[in-house]
């Protein structure tokens, strides 16, 4: 069974950084055409796609985020690390590690088809 | 970046209705693009990529057409377990931007 899982809830205050690691298992991130990353959802609002590290250790980001945002695989371990700086009470929300992968092995073509339960990190003083 | 844009954000619909949703991309994505169902409390689920391939257990009421710019998600007959909110997204290019969202609401 392939899961994904975040971590529990956090709070954090404003101006410090925030530490997410994503603990994946039934798969591996060295595997051609898998990544994982992270996508966040503000409360009542949309989905924003944060991050993403693929199985050659190619690394994306969302370009509003970029400079607080690093993304760093942890292949023995099966995890993901997301590191984001600076936080601000509006990075208020869900954050959701999700796995990113080939919709047809070989193309360009990926989707979504693992999504953990998500984490909810509160910013708050 | 590319932008998403999702009309409706929201419908009120019946059961047994014909619902469409649109998407549109600021530049052209070919069939870069999939589809995401998310119920309240949840996280979301796929539902078709490639802008018109239905995702394995997908019940066949829903379908999914375009390219390029203009997208629609459609359910044929709509069930009382479609009452969700629905997410486009392109993976065209990074970062895989999502539109705001599409409430599918009980009339």
């Amino acid at each position: 069974q392939i899961t994904v899982k975040e971590p529990g809830p956090t709070l954090v205050k404003p101006t410090q950084t925030l530490t997410l690691t994503c603990s994946f298992s039934g798969f591996s991130l060295t595997t051609r055409g898998v990544g994982v990353g992270w996508i966040r959802q503000p409360p009542g609002k949309a989905l924003e796609w944060l991050a993403l590290v693929y199985w050659n250790d190619d690394k994306r980001y969302g370009p509003s985020l970029k400079s607080r945002l690093t993304i760093t695989k942890v292949t023995s371990y099966n995890q993901v690390v997301l590191t984001m700086t600076n936080m601000d009470p509006v990075d208020t929300g869900t954050y959701y590690c999700v796995r990113d992968v080939w919709a047809v092995a070989g193309t360009d073509y990926y989707y979504i088809d693992v999504w953990g339960k998500g984490t909810t990190v509160t910013v708050s003083s | 970046d590319i932008q998403m844009t999702q009309s409706p954000s929201s419908l009120s619909a019946s059961v047994g209705d014909r619902v469409t949703i649109t998407c549109r991309a600021s530049q052209s994505i070919g069939r870069y693009l999939n589809w995401y169902q998310q119920k309240p409390g949840k996280a979301p689920t796929l539902l078709m990529y490639a802008a018109s391939s239905l995702q394995s257990g997908v019940p066949s009421r829903v379908s999914g057409s375009g390219s390029g710019t203009d997208f629609t998600l459609t359910i044929s007959s709509l069930q009382p377990e479609d009452f969700a909110t629905y997410y486009c997204q392109q993976t065209y290019s990074t970062p895989r931007t999502f539109g705001g969202g599409t409430k599918v609401e009980i009339k």
